[in-house]
């Protein structure tokens, strides 16, 4: 069945530094791929996403790229704030649109 | 405008009684999804509906778990018999049309405890 791994948390940077969480996935067909992140005490909402293979998906100083030849689409970010500390979640859509989910990525930034 | 809304924010329930959970999904909005996210399991798909089709029930867990959606708008989960295990956030979500490409918006969720 389709699934996806992303990195074990939680990852602790400081301000400024370089953000990487991966994710993989295993699927079949050509899913759609997603970032979601959960911020203290909010609901989930969209990063990112990108429908096709080689797609770059890009908000908020974040991006990610859909790698069909290692089933990637690892998340990026330049230059983390102490404002992007929240949970990321990866995940899939395929057939009728149903969301799997990672196990999500606690990410904390520190000043 | 407004988004996906949930009621009740919290509920705590005894062991074996019945939960109703609502969601009032985006006006509009033909798909609406309903999720679980716990510790053990992390956040699993349940249940969707797609305007007037037949729902996929493929992720509830057990047959004490139910799900309707009246008028094409409102959706309500009820858990029956409630057990220690069904304690989760139950979160809600609706989209523009079921397919691969429409961003899913997500409600607050609902924090169900049961003792």
């Amino acid at each position: 069945g389709n699934s996806v791994t992303q990195m074990e948390g939680p990852v602790t940077l400081s301000e400024e530094a370089f953000l990487t969480i991966n994710c993989t996935y295993t699927a079949t067909g050509y899913p759609s791929l997603f970032w979601y992140v959960q911020y203290p005490g909010e609901g989930l909402q969209l990063l990112l996403k990108a429908t096709k293979a080689d797609d770059k998906g890009s908000n908020k100083g974040f991006e990610a790229t859909y790698r069909k030849e290692t089933t990637s689409f690892h998340l990026e970010k330049g230059s983390v704030q102490v404002s992007d500390s929240a949970v990321y979640f990866c995940a899939l859509s395929a057939y009728g649109n149903k969301l799997v989910f990672g196990a999500g990525t606690i990410l904390r930034v520190k000043s | 405008g407004a988004g996906v809304s949930q009621s009740p924010s919290n509920k705590v329930t005894e062991k074996g009684k019945d939960v109703e959970l609502r969601c009032d999904p985006i006006s509009g909005h033909t798909a609406l999804y309903w999720y679980r996210q716990s510790l053990g399991q992390g956040l699993e798909f349940l249940i969707y509906f797609q305007g007037n089709s037949a729902p996929d029930k493929s992720g509830l867990p057990s047959d004490r778990f139910s799900a309707e959606r009246t008028g094409g708008s409102v959706s309500t989960l009820t858990i029956q018999r409630t057990q220690q295990e069904d304690s989760a956030v139950y979160l809600c979500a609706s989209s523009l049309v079921q397919d691969n490409y429409n961003e899913q918006f997500f409600g607050p969720g609902t924090r169900l405890t049961v003792l």
